[in-house]
C-alpha cells in the first residue's frame, strides 16, 4: 500500500461546528504532516509529527488541533473555524529526516460558512 | 533562511513546444533535497523527482528532464514536446534539516497551460 488516504474529500462546516479530518497511511512512515493550501498558493506547513510526537507547530491557531493516535493515523480536529480557514488540507507522510520520499494524500477541501 | 523562488507565475505554450520551468533556491544547509511536484486541477500533488545536494547529475524521464546546478542554486525542469495533459501547477520544493526538520518548503508554483 503506497497511498495516503484522507477523509472526507469535501467538508462544509459552520463556524460553530466541530469536525475532524482524518489521514491514514500504511507505508511504515514515521513522519506525518499537515499542510494548508489556499487557492492559487503553495502548500503551507502546519504541523509535523515524528514518531507520533508533535515536533513542529508552525504557529497555527488553536482552533486547529492535531492528533496522532498511532503510527498510521493522523487527525486534525477543527473547532470554531473562520471563513478564511477555507482551503485544501493536505496530509503527507515520509521517512523521518534525510528528505525521504514524501507521499501526499489527495486532500480535504474544506469550506467554512 | 530557506527559500524557493519560481519566478514564472504563468506560462502558456502551444502543444508540442518545449517549455522550461525555473527554480532557484537558497539554503545554508550543505545537505538538502530538491523536489518537483505537479498539481493538476483535481488538487492532488503528484511527485515528479527528488535530488539530493550531492548528486548534480541531470536526469531525463521520458519527456521530462531536470537540470540541477549548485553553482547557480538552480533546479530547472524542462518538458519536451508538451501535451495538453501537462497543464497543471508545478511546484519546486526544498527539504533541509534547518527548515522545520526536513519538511517540504514550496515555491509559489508555476501555472502551465498547454493549448492544442
Amino acid at each position: 500500500d503506497t497511498e495516503v488516504t484522507q477523509t472526507p474529500k469535501h467538508l462544509v462546516m459552520g463556524m460553530t461546528n466541530k469536525k475532524s479530518l482524518k489521514c491514514e497511511q500504511h507505508m511504515g512512515h514515521r513522519a506525518m504532516y499537515w499542510y494548508k493550501q489556499k487557492a492559487k498558493k503553495p502548500p503551507e506547513l502546519m504541523f509535523v509529527y515524528s514518531y507520533e510526537k508533535l515536533s513542529i507547530n508552525e504557529s497555527v491557531p488553536s482552533r486547529f488541533s492535531p492528533e496522532c493516535p498511532n503510527s498510521s493515523l493522523l487527525n486534525l480536529h477543527l473547532h470554531a473555524l473562520q471563513p478564511e480557514d477555507s482551503a485544501l488540507y493536505l496530509c503527507a507522510s515520509s521517512s523521518p529526516g534525510r528528505g525521504g520520499g514524501y507521499t501526499f494524500g489527495s486532500g480535504t477541501r474544506l469550506t467554512v460558512v | 533562511a530557506q527559500k524557493v523562488t519560481q519566478a514564472q507565475t504563468e506560462i502558456s505554450v502551444v502543444e508540442k513546444e518545449d517549455v522550461t520551468l525555473d527554480c532557484v533556491y537558497e539554503t545554508r544547509d550543505t545537505t538538502y533535497y530538491l523536489f518537483w511536484y505537479k498539481q493538476p486541477p483535481s488538487g492532488e500533488l503528484v511527485f515528479l523527482i527528488r535530488r539530493n545536494s550531492f548528486d548534480e547529475q541531470n536526469e531525463i524521464s521520458g519527456r521530462y528532464s531536470w537540470n540541477f546546478q549548485k553553482s547557480t542554486s538552480s533546479f530547472n525542469f524542462t518538458i519536451t514536446a508538451s501535451q495538453v495533459v501537462d497543464s497543471a501547477v508545478y511546484f519546486c520544493a526544498l527539504s533541509a534539516l534547518s527548515n522545520s526538520g526536513y519538511a517540504l518548503n514550496f515555491g509559489k508554483g508555476t501555472s502551465l497551460l498547454v493549448t492544442p
